[in-house]
């Protein structure tokens, strides 16, 4: 059964770090291509980073360009997000989503929270 | 980034239609065939309906189909049920500078 399973997400003051993991199992990990994708609290989905399957292509949206980090270690089978210098519209869910195939996300973790506040 | 343009909400009755537009411009949705669409229930994550324009998952009834023309693409959802009842997600691909763009979401009532 494939599973996704992020963590690290909590309350931080704005200008603060941040890293997510997410924990993939249930498939082939090295051979999937994945994504994180973000949901302010009643807001819609916003696409955040995605990473190809081998780590060597890399793309941010705007908003968390040059402030985000996506990375993996498929050795470990997993997925992070280092986010620094965050700010209170970062607030939001953030989901680790597999990608088989183009643009399209076939299996999504429960998501974890981030809360930027002072 | 803009996101893509979705009408905030939409309703049928059951065993009614109800079809979804998703509004891009010829660099995302008119320009490929990578157009997603993706049900999410209040509280959990999202789920995928329809990719590349009109493919289904396994597992996705037949009553969810998608096409596209131009630069909008189409979720149908027929002989609605209790539970189509959620947000739908329209995404496309928008070329390796932005990549991937979603749509503001519509939210479907079942009357």
């Amino acid at each position: 059964e494939v599973q996704l399973v992020e963590s690290g997400g909590g309350l931080v003051q704005p200008g603060g770090s941040l890293r997510l993991s997410c924990a993939a199992s249930g498939f082939t990990f090295s051979s999937y291509e994945m994504n994180w994708v973000r949901q302010a609290p009643g807001k819609g989905l916003e696409w955040v980073s995605y990473i190809s399957s081998s780590g060597s292509t890399i793309y941010y949206a705007d908003s968390v360009k040059g402030r985000f980090t996506i990375s993996r270690d498929n050795a470990k089978n997993s997925l992070y997000l280092q986010m620094n210098s965050l700010r209170a519209e970062d607030t939001a869910v953030y989901y680790c989503a597999r990608e088989p195939d183009t643009a399209m996300v076939d299996y999504w973790g429960q998501g974890t929270l981030v809360t930027v506040s002072s | 980034q803009s996101a893509l343009t979705q009408p905030p909400s939409a309703s049928g009755s059951p065993g009614q239609s109800v079809t979804i537009s998703c509004t891009g411009t010829s660099s995302d949705v008119g320009g490929y065939n990578y157009v997603s669409w993706y049900q999410q229930h209040p509280g959990k994550a999202p789920k995928l309906m329809i990719y590349e324009v009109s493919k289904r998952p396994s597992g996705v009834p037949d009553r969810f189909s998608g096409s596209k023309s131009g630069n909008t693409a189409s979720l149908t959802v027929s002989g609605l049920q209790a539970e189509d009842e959620a947000d739908y997600y329209c995404s496309s691909y928008a070329g390796s500078n932005i990549f991937y763009v979603f749509g503001t979401g519509t939210k479907v009532t079942v009357l």
